[in-house]
């Protein structure tokens, strides 16, 4: 199976800064079938980005992804309050699907 | 809206059973396919079981294969995991998922999670 690592384990950023989360595959993740969720403490997972760059419904446009083969990183582009939270890749280009362990954003 | 709701999750002993449920509002279940993820605490997420659209297939991680049973009511709208046989490593917040098809499956809308425990 695909193991997924992100990085860093913990972004300490303050509001208004950008913030940029990696993804590495352990081999190419077909056809880029890569999402990326948000979770915060005590909620359901929230779908951001699918297809490794594309928003999904009424996902604000700081939120963007990028990459292909086993590199994809997720952008924010400026930090609102509401984003701090722990971030998941996934990948879903083979089975099993699998996620990888998670970026904390917490404010600095 | 969509929703999803789990319920029946608790604290049981190693080789019990229990039987999750998920209740979907704000769509028809049996038009998607649904997945169970979990997640152990302070661990990442683990893809548990999928059930396609209209139930012609399951799916299950090689970890719960041959214990847990994943189904659907579709006139109460309702989806289950019968996770028998339990172990201390299945002790999770079981999310229920609603499911979109790549190759594999990615998920678009979750419930709130049930957590499980499974302890002496």
């Amino acid at each position: 199976e695909i193991v997924l690592t992100q990085s860093p384990g913990t972004l300490s950023l303050s509001p208004g800064e950008r913030a940029t989360l990696s993804c590495r595959a352990s081999q190419s993740v077909t056809s880029s079938y890569l999402a990326w969720y948000q979770q915060k403490p005590g909620q359901a997972p929230r779908l951001l980005i699918y297809g490794a760059s594309s928003r999904a419904t009424g996902i604000p446009d700081r939120f963007s992804g990028s990459g292909s083969g086993t590199d994809f990183t997720l952008t924010i582009s400026g930090l609102e309050p509401e984003d701090f939270a722990v971030y998941f890749c996934q990948q879903y280009g083979s089975s099993p699907t699998t996620f990888g362990q998670g970026t904390k954003v917490e404010i600095k | 809206e969509v929703q999803l709701l789990e319920s029946g999750g608790g604290l049981l002993q190693p080789g019990g059973s229990l039987r999750l449920s998920c209740a979907a509002s704000g769509f028809t279940l049996s038009s998607y396919a649904m997945t169970w993820v979990r997640q152990a605490p302070g661990k990442g997420l683990e893809w548990v079981s999928t059930i396609s659209a209209g139930g012609g297939g399951t799916y299950y991680a090689d970890s719960v294969k041959g214990r847990f049973t994943i189904s659907r009511d579709s006139s109460k709208n309702t989806l289950s995991l019968q996770m028998n046989s339990l172990r201390a490593e299945d002790t999770a917040v079981y999310y229920c998922a609603r499911t979109l098809v790549g190759v594999s499956v990615y998920f678009d809308y979750w419930g709130q999670g049930t957590l499980v425990t499974v302890s002496s």
